[in-house]
């Protein structure tokens, strides 16, 4: 079966700092991934997508990056955090555009 | 372009009641698909249900059904006598079958009181 994997699950950064957040999917080929940020009370804001390794669309302009060095390993990065990057991250997988997405357990950054 | 609509914000029902949760999608494609997911306190967003266009058929899930209107471009999902574990933000969603595009709606928080 599919496992998918974030960590760290909490996170407390001061502004400037950088940031690496990792998710990986387990049981899986070739899936689409997606780094997602859900700010408190919010909605879900996609902020990038990759269809394989090495290909990134982003979704919205901003200080982060991600990046996608193996085929079940999505990373997202910032070189210098600003507070309004605080939020809970999620990242998730499906099979093509049109089937469901599978979501990982998030990580909470607080960017102080 | 795709849009999801979610008009409740939140929703506050005492246990064992019924609940309909509003969602109505915009799409000028003719195959799509919609979703639902349900955000517990925890965070992680729990797939729940998924329907293509060409299916309007009604869906029973235990105490979860969906209503799929193309007529009115709803997709509402009602939970049958309410229970405490039921409270969370439950999210509805949208994809085009030619786009590269996920669209989820805003929310709505369902609070279940005992």
């Amino acid at each position: 079966s599919q496992t998918i994997h974030q960590w760290p699950a909490t996170l407390v950064q001061p502004v400037g700092s950088p940031l690496s957040l990792e998710c990986t999917v387990e049981g899986t080929s070739n899936p689409n991934l997606y780094w997602y940020r859900q700010a408190a009370g919010r909605g879900l804001q996609l902020l990038f997508y990759s269809v394989g390794i090495g290909q990134i669309s982003s979704e919205v302009p901003q200080n982060l990056s991600a990046s996608r060095p193996q085929d079940r390993q999505f990373i997202l990065s910032s070189k210098k955090l600003l507070l309004s990057d605080s939020g809970f991250y999620l990242c998730a997988w499906s099979i093509g555009f049109y089937n469901e997405q599978f979501f990982g357990p998030g990580t909470r950054l607080t960017v102080l | 372009a795709q849009k999801v609509t979610q008009a409740q914000t939140e929703i506050s029902v005492v246990e064992k009641e019924d609940v309909t949760l509003d969602c109505v999608y915009e799409t000028r494609d003719t195959t799509y698909y919609l979703f639902w997911y349900k955000q517990p306190p925890s965070g992680e967003l729990v797939f729940l249900i998924r329907r293509n266009s060409f299916d309007e058929q009604n869906e029973i899930s235990g105490r979860y059904s969906w209503n799929f209107q193309k007529s009115t471009s709803s997709f509402n999902f009602t939970i049958t006598a309410s229970q405490v574990v039921d409270s969370a933000v439950y999210f509805c969603a949208l994809s085009e079958a030619g786009g590269q595009n996920f669209v989820f709606g805003p929310g709505t928080r369902l609070s279940v009181l005992p």
